[in-house]
């Protein structure tokens, strides 16, 4: 399984671009990078994935080197609304299906 | 409704009860997964569906805790004989079916917080 390692909290604040950056050594030939973020009382919300190079959506930007040994999420001009656990996960294709291993993730906080 | 729906939102029972916990994916979506998730952690991995038939329920913690989707649309997990260290949010998620590596995204539904006295 592909660990990840990420900062446990980051702080910004409102319209500032917050850059997370994810660690994954271990990441396999297959494995896709994925985010999602996390409002308390919710469930996580798929953000965006990616492979490698740069992937880009309404919501944020995906910065994956060359090695695929590190991601950065990158969310342009956060608002307060920003404010939630955000998780970095490596896909696990065991049995051709991906079961989720998430961390701890990082917890941002935006303020005014 | 567009999303995954999960019921009850909260349910508290006493030490010993059985629980049962529901949730009702996107129509449509073959792959089913339920993860446990602790106060201040991430989800945790229980069990998965590719239709009615349990794929893999390795995350499971102990027998006392059994899953089910038998017409391969809704699916409910089951607690028996209930502790305390089963307090936790149970999020089940869906996705369309079986994608080339991790091109699948997961449907979340925003849980059920169970609380065991």
């Amino acid at each position: 399984l592909a660990k990840t390692t990420q900062p446990i909290s980051m702080d910004s604040y409102e319209g500032q671009e917050v850059n997370i950056t994810c660690s994954h050594n271990n990441i396999a030939t297959n494995d896709y990078i994925t985010w999602y973020q996390q409002f308390p009382s919710q469930g996580p919300r798929f953000i965006i994935q990616g492979y490698k190079t740069k992937v880009t959506n309404e919501v944020a930007s995906l910065f994956i080197p060359a090695d695929r040994k590190s991601s950065t999420l990158s969310l342009p001009r956060v608002s307060l609304s920003d404010t939630a656990v955000y998780y970095c996960l490596v896909g696990d294709h065991g049995g051709g299906y991906n079961k989720l291993i998430f961390g701890a993730g990082t917890r941002l906080a935006v303020h005014p | 409704g567009a999303g995954v729906s999960q019921s009850p939102r909260y349910k508290v029972a006493k030490r010993g009860q059985d629980v049962a916990l529901r949730c009702d994916p996107i129509s449509g979506h073959v792959s089913l997964f339920w993860y446990q998730q602790a106060l201040g952690q991430g989800p945790e991995f229980l069990t998965y569906f590719q239709n009615e038939a349990q794929l893999d329920k390795s995350g499971l913690p102990s027998d006392r805790f059994f899953a089910e989707r038998p017409e391969g649309s809704v699916s409910t997990l089951k607690i028996q004989r209930t502790q305390q260290e089963d307090s936790a949010v149970y999020l089940c998620a869906s996705s369309l079916g079986l994608g080339q590596g991790g091109n699948q995204p997961q449907h979340f539904g925003d849980g059920t917080r169970l609380s065991i006295l």
